[in-house]
């Protein structure tokens, strides 16, 4: 059964970096994406970033270079970094799998639950 | 950026009756050369994360049941539940995975008439 599960702090201050970990259990990571989305409260989902298993990664241009991705496939684990945070990053963070078709992402099939991430001094 | 956008924002629908929502993309999300429309469908319950129901724009995902269909190709998609049940009560997202950035419609929120 595949699982996902984010762990990180659940307030952080502003202008430091967020970093959340999600850790993947009942699956290997080879074959697949490996993705961060988001949901500001009231808004909708919004798409950060994705890594595959060889640690090609894929950014949101709107999160310019605040944003880094990384994989440890001997942890079964993936993280995300963001950088300079501020009342705007205030989310739930996800993260989610994304089969690959013909090296093309896909559809998210499996999310974590969500963390909520806090930005506030 | 391809953006996403659903219709209506909300619906009241009565149990047992047809509730239709429409996505709409700006740029086309069907790549001709597989004849496949990069889009997905999700629900999201209050305090679950997003359900993948449908992908490849009418493909039902495995478990979900056949109550929920996709359809439409290049920019117009609906996602329709053929008979409402009150657990289908939930806000409901397309997205497409066409190109980067992934983008994701406001959302639908569908509750019980």
């Amino acid at each position: 059964q595949v699982q996902l599960q984010e762990s990180g702090p659940g307030l952080v201050k502003p202008s430091e970096t967020l970093s959340l970990t999600c850790t993947v259990a009942g699956v290997s990571m080879s074959g697949f994406y490996w993705g961060w989305i988001r949901q500001p409260p009231g808004k909708g989902l919004e798409w950060i970033a994705y890594i595959d298993y060889t640690g090609s990664t894929y950014y949101n241009p709107s999160f310019k270079s605040r944003v880094t991705i990384s994989i440890d496939t001997s942890r079964n684990q993936f993280s995300l970094k963001l950088n300079s945070v501020t009342a705007a990053d205030t989310a739930v963070y996800y993260c989610a799998r994304a089969p690959v078709f013909g090296m093309v992402i896909s559809h998210f099939d499996y999310w974590g639950h969500g963390t909520l991430v806090t930005v506030s001094s | 950026d391809i953006v996403m956008t659903q219709s209506p924002d909300s619906l009241a629908v009565s149990l047992g009756e047809k509730a239709t929502i429409n996505c709409k993309s700006s740029h086309s999300v069907l790549y001709n050369s597989k004849n496949k429309n990069h889009l997905a469908w999700y629900q999201r319950k209050p305090g679950q994360p997003p359900k993948l129901l449908i992908y490849w724009a009418s493909t039902r995902e495995s478990g979900v049941p056949d109550r929920f269909s996709g359809s439409g190709s290049g920019t117009d998609f609906t996602l329709t539940i053929s008979s409402l049940q009150a657990e289908d009560v939930a806000v409901y997202y397309c997205q497409q995975y066409y190109s980067n950035p992934l983008t994701f419609g406001g959302g639908t929120k569908v509750e019980i008439k």
